[in-house]
């Protein structure tokens, strides 16, 4: 069953800080995160293996609460590079493929 | 490190004809590839896991008949789509799965255009 995200969308101004969240109906093993441009495939941001985990890398971030099935991804200072679409993708224990959430368009306007 | 392509980035073709889809792991070895395909503004959608060595594993509804999947190396699995139609125009893209780490690295995906 498909993770779901939260917002579908936002728009942000330069600087601005935004928290997309990814939420599972299923026990997870591992969250994965994504941004991907228009016509570009999507690039890995970090994955997320034990429950309690949090990593970050320049100003994006993110958590992963094993108990609530849930991952949350921080961007802070937003930068125009950072417009694209969010994608979760959750790992679940016995099965290799990826599940994919929906999706969460951000755009950072100047 | 970690870099997938996928060859060819577009393709145009016919009604009725066979194309095929390449994805190399450039710089890692894959037991484990996959195949999504993805319609605008839409989440990606799997379709099948490549097995190096062995059978693809099909996602429920997808024609294996249909999407023939070869992954006949620890760096190359090959995506043919026969008889294409209209409707199977889409951007394809690969993933390949690290082993030892679990993360998956997409290729940069391919148009594909049925006319």
């Amino acid at each position: 069953q498909q993770p779901v995200q939260s917002p579908q969308a936002v728009i942000l101004r330069e600087g601005e800080d935004a928290v997309i969240n990814c939420s599972s109906s299923k026990a997870l093993y591992s969250v994965h995160w994504y941004r991907q441009k228009h016509g570009e495939a999507p690039v890995f941001l970090m994955i997320l293996l034990k429950g309690g985990e949090q990593k970050g890398h320049d100003k994006i971030s993110a958590s992963f609460n094993e108990k609530k099935q849930q991952s949350s991804l921080y961007l802070t200072a937003s930068q125009l590079s950072y417009s694209g679409t969010y994608f979760c993708g959750t790992g679940h224990t016995g099965r290799r493929a990826l599940t994919f959430g929906s999706g969460t368009r951000l755009q950072v306007q100047p | 490190g970690a870099v997938v392509s996928q060859h060819p980035s577009w393709v145009i073709c016919k009604s009725g004809t066979s194309v095929k889809i390449e994805c190399r792991s450039l710089d890692f070895q894959a037991t484990t590839m996959f195949w999504y395909r993805q319609f605008p503004k839409q989440s990606l959608m799997l379709m099948a896991t490549s097995n190096e060595g062995s059978k693809a594993t099909y996602e429920q509804g997808v024609e294996k008949d249909k999407f023939l999947i070869n992954h006949a190396s620890l760096t190359l699995s090959t995506l043919t789509v026969t008889s294409a139609h209209p409707e199977d125009s889409s951007f394809y893209i690969c993933s390949a799965r690290l082993d030892t780490h679990n993360e998956q690295f997409f290729g940069p995906g391919t148009r594909l255009t049925v006319l």
